[in-house]
């Protein structure tokens, strides 16, 4: 069974700070993603990594970047955090050989700004 | 743009009755669908995939060309179903999942 692990369930961070939410995957899957997670929004992807040192913007990268050094590791960096960032963000990874390939999510990291 | 639109946020049903979340897409191309859910304090799993046209816990969705659709349907509601139901798409040739805003599936006793 894929197992995706965040690092932290829960983080409380101060506005200006940089914040790093990690998330390791173990079912050697090509693709990893950041998403995150608002009432009334749906899931709206941040950044996504199809190999390693290889990233693409999703539809709302404005404010964050990522970091993908190892296959199984992917990291959601806030360079500067603003309270508007306070959101569950969900890691995700899939197998990079077909575009219907599903993908399988954490559990979550639910990050508050202050 | 690629759009996947769930209109409604809230569907509440009685244990027993039928069940259908609506899912509508806007798309040229090809589509890849999906029905993906999460219990509470569960993390988001995929249920089911047109490709497969499976049955999973008995929920059933058909990929509709013409009206640009795929409902998830179920014929006798489960208190168990309640969750969270997201609908999402990807396109040709891409790794990316395009999510709906979801619908919270409530079944009452």
């Amino acid at each position: 069974d894929v197992k995706v692990t965040q690092s932290s369930r829960y983080l409380v961070k101060r506005t200006g700070e940089k914040v790093f939410l990690e998330c390791v995957q173990d079912m050697d899957h090509e693709n990893m993603f950041w998403y995150r997670q608002d009432p009334g929004l749906g899931l709206r992807l941040i950044y996504f990594s199809y190999d390693v040192k290889m990233k693409e913007k999703g539809d709302i990268p404005e404010g964050y970047s990522v970091s993908r050094e190892k296959k199984e590791r992917f990291s959601l960096i806030l360079e500067s955090a603003s309270t508007n960032q306070t959101s569950m963000y969900l890691c995700a990874s899939s197998l990079g050989l077909l575009s219907n390939q599903p993908q399988h999510f954490g559990d979550g990291t639910r990050l508050s700004i202050l | 743009a690629q759009r996947v639109t769930q209109p409604e946020k809230l569907l509440s049903v009685f244990k027993g009755a039928p069940v259908e979340l609506k899912c509508n897409y806007s798309y040229s191309g090809s589509p890849e669908l999906f029905w993906y859910v999460q219990y509470s304090r569960q993390r988001l799993q995929l249920l089911l995939r047109h490709i497969s046209r499976e049955s999973i816990k008995g929920f059933t969705a058909d990929l509709n060309k013409g009206e640009t659709s795929f409902h998830l349907k179920k014929p006798f509601a489960q208190e168990e179903d309640s969750a969270m139901y997201y609908c999402a798409l990807t396109m040709d040739s891409s790794y990316k999942l395009i999510f709906g805003s979801g619908t919270r599936l409530l079944v009452r006793p």
